[in-house]
């Protein structure tokens, strides 16, 4: 049971480049959401989404688009890469909105994302 | 609104005596509280859930938390440290996502 999984691991990218940061879950779990993470500032929700088909900005949604065609994927997308936006990035899924049931969060590995 | 507030960003305690990391919230109805600890370089884990059953929490690896409303308060707490907990500790308060606390890093000293 591979759980939650975030490919790449590090990347490097310009000012300007695009890029998709994927995200996949195996344990058919409704909800899942993107965080970042900076030094200070514990994770801050981007978007999530509570099935297929829906989702919805979380704080800091500005830069990032999402998508999400089937439940086990939620990609998130840089548009235009800016210096800002490098952080660590974390993948999150659990059976229902965690205010729900209170459903314990399940998280990826983390994607380490440098913009130059 | 909610939000949570974690009141220190660094303890540091010895191998063997307790462990208080301290964590506020605010919250305009009954809420979802967790704990969830980072180990470097890793994802997070879930360390202990408030579900309204109990005040009194227990967790993995030894870890309590006590819920109190009328301090609004969710301290995370362990009797006697152990070098494998030192890690980076979050409070969470939920609604449609979870808000993070900064974040608490644990120092374990031999």
């Amino acid at each position: 049971n591979a759980g939650v999984t975030q490919t790449p691991k590090f990347q490097v990218l310009k000012t300007g480049q695009s890029m998709t940061l994927q995200c996949a879950q195996d344990m058919n779990h409704e909800y899942m959401s993107w965080y970042r993470q900076d030094p200070g500032m514990g994770l801050r929700l981007i978007h999530y989404s509570v099935g297929a088909g829906i989702t919805d900005q979380g704080e800091v949604p500005n830069g990032y688009n999402v998508s999400r065609s089937t439940t086990e994927d939620f990609p998130l997308r840089l548009l235009s890469a800016a210096p800002s936006q490098t952080s660590v990035y974390f993948c999150a899924s659990s059976y229902s909105i965690p205010s729900i049931m209170n459903t314990e969060a399940f998280f990826g590995q983390g994607t380490r994302l440098t913009v130059v | 609104a909610q939000s949570v507030t974690q009141l220190d960003s660094h303890v540091s305690v010895s191998e063997g005596t307790p462990v208080l990391l301290r964590c506020n919230y605010s919250s305009s109805y009954s809420p979802s509280l967790f704990w969830y600890v980072q180990h470097p370089n890793k994802g997070l884990q879930l360390l202990l859930k408030y579900t309204s059953a109990a005040t009194l929490v227990k967790g993995i690896n030894g870890f309590e938390a006590e819920f109190k409303k009328s301090e609004t308060s969710f301290h995370l707490t362990k009797p006697s440290a152990h070098m494998s907990d030192a890690a980076e500790y979050f409070c969470v308060v939920t609604r449609g996502g979870m808000r993070f606390g900064a974040g608490t890093r644990l120092t374990v000293k031999p």
